[in-house]
């Protein structure tokens, strides 16, 4: 079953624009984290999260979280062609429970 | 480049077979996790070692098994194979718990 629902499910903006991407989860989470995937190919980890932290960034991009909304946030800024991808929200929920749940991503294309 | 290879690429194998898939994770880390996507059900989470041990099992159906081996490098075997096991399988590779993981290209099985 899916802990993470990215919303929205698809994503088209002009190049230059800026990207907004949202993930809710339904569980108390330890870790949450996006990732990036193009057509067919691996993950590629973008940025990690920890429940005790509201926001980080790294350089384009900024997430936020939200532990009383059970929600997070991916923020990417001025968009590249190369951001096209599908991006996934994955959430883990501590010892005892290590695994990584993933969401069902949002498919973003970036507009030349 | 993440530094985890995974072999073969690609495999295509009728119903009723055995398969294994192989991964190495990059140098130094422990953990080591299988995934499945298929496009009607995302990115599933199989299993994880670490070190050696299994730490964390999801959705993984008593068809399939994996290990970790000393060298750390693991190997995931699916056998009496169905139409329905046709999917990309990831191996990722973390220095540790609660780490980001680092994804391989990914195996695409197709079961004929």
């Amino acid at each position: 079953s899916q802990q993470g629902e990215e919303d929205p499910q698809a994503l088209s903006i002009q190049e230059g624009e800026n990207a907004t991407m949202n993930c809710s989860y339904k569980t108390s989470i330890n870790n949450l984290q996006w990732y990036r995937q193009n057509s067919g190919r691996g993950l590629v980890h973008l940025i990690l999260i920890r429940s005790n932290e509201r926001e980080k960034h790294s350089g384009r991009l900024r997430v936020t979280l939200d532990t009383s909304k059970k929600s997070s946030s991916l923020l990417i800024t001025a968009s590249r062609a190369a951001d096209t991808a599908s991006y996934f929200c994955a959430t883990d929920t501590g010892f005892g429970n290590e695994k990584l749940t993933f969401g069902t991503g949002t498919r973003l294309t970036i507009i030349p | 480049d993440s530094g985890v290879t995974q072999t073969p690429k690609h495999l295509i194998t009728a119903t009723g077979q055995r398969v294994t898939l192989r991964c190495s994770p990059r140098s130094g880390d422990l953990s080591v996790y299988w995934y499945q996507q298929s496009l009607d059900q995302g990115l599933q989470f199989l299993i994880q070692y670490y070190n050696g041990e299994e730490r964390a099992k999801g959705n993984i159906l008593e068809r399939f098994s994996a290990q970790q081996f000393p060298d750390l490098h693991s190997e995931l075997n699916l056998s009496s194979l169905e139409l329905g096991d046709s999917a990309l399988y990831f191996c990722a590779s973390s220095q540790g718990l609660f780490y980001e993981q680092y994804f391989g290209p990914g195996t695409r099985l197709t079961v004929t």
